[in-house]
């Protein structure tokens, strides 16, 4: 598995800033993912983000609302553009690493970070 | 075609017993099938995962029965403890090019003592 660490760990902002979640990995890897996971819901994914290439938005996302930067193999962040409080949420991270054992690549979370829009 | 639904929405279990929630899906090149069990504030973890070639795999008191003809695969928590309330999440991926993981929509699992 992999270490990620996120920051903020939380944060409460006001409607129409921006707020930039960072991502950081104890390892390089190759593929990094955003999800986001609304109180009590599912997680969804916002956008692929490979090193060397534009990250990849899921259907319902875009660019000028969740910019991403993936500067080397092992940082990203996610930015979180003209809030208002729909985008309240938890904001995850994850990292994509080959399986211990299944043979397949596995997916890690970071712990999240709890944005509160008011 | 890609969703992937799981039941039931929460979960009951008293201390010692087995815990079972299960998954559906429709996508046949889904070929990778993850569990991850989230505690509150916490990031998702992965728990135990699958591959369609196989029936059964456990791990410990984890154990992920598939059911590749029905398309279906369920989690199986036995000797269930309090320390395993939390939320699961069953989800699903075409993993050889390394797609999106598609999560269900959860199961809020309570163990009284």
């Amino acid at each position: 598995s992999a270490v990620i660490s996120q920051k903020p760990s939380r944060d409460i902002c006001q409607r129409g800033t921006s707020l930039t979640i960072q991502c950081q990995v104890d390892s390089q890897v190759t593929m990094m993912f955003w999800y986001r996971q609304q109180p009590g819901q599912s997680l969804t994914l916002i956008a692929t983000a490979n090193q060397g290439s534009e990250a990849t938005y899921e259907s319902g996302f875009v660019i000028d609302k969740f910019p991403i930067s993936r500067p080397n193999l092992t940082f990203s962040t996610l930015t979180v553009s003209n809030m208002s409080p729909e985008d309240s949420s938890i904001y995850l991270c994850s990292v994509g690493l080959p399986g211990s054992g299944i043979g397949y690549n596995e997916q890690f979370f970071g712990p999240g970070t709890r944005l509160t829009v008011l | 075609q890609q969703q992937v639904k799981q039941s039931p929405q929460s979960l009951i279990v008293q201390k010692g017993g087995i815990s079972i929630i299960n998954c559906a899906y429709e996508n046949t090149a889904f070929d990778y099938f993850p569990w991850y069990q989230q505690f509150p504030g916490k990031g998702p973890a992965l728990l135990i995962a699958i591959r369609p070639d196989v029936s059964e795999k456990k791990e410990g008191r984890f154990t992920i029965s598939f059911n590749k003809s029905a398309k279906q695969f369920s989690l199986h928590i036995m000797d269930s403890q309090p320390g395993d309330s939390a939320t699961y999440f069953c989800a699903a991926s075409m993993n050889r090019s390394f797609q999106k993981l598609v999560f269900g929509t959860g199961t809020r699992l309570l163990v009284s003592p």
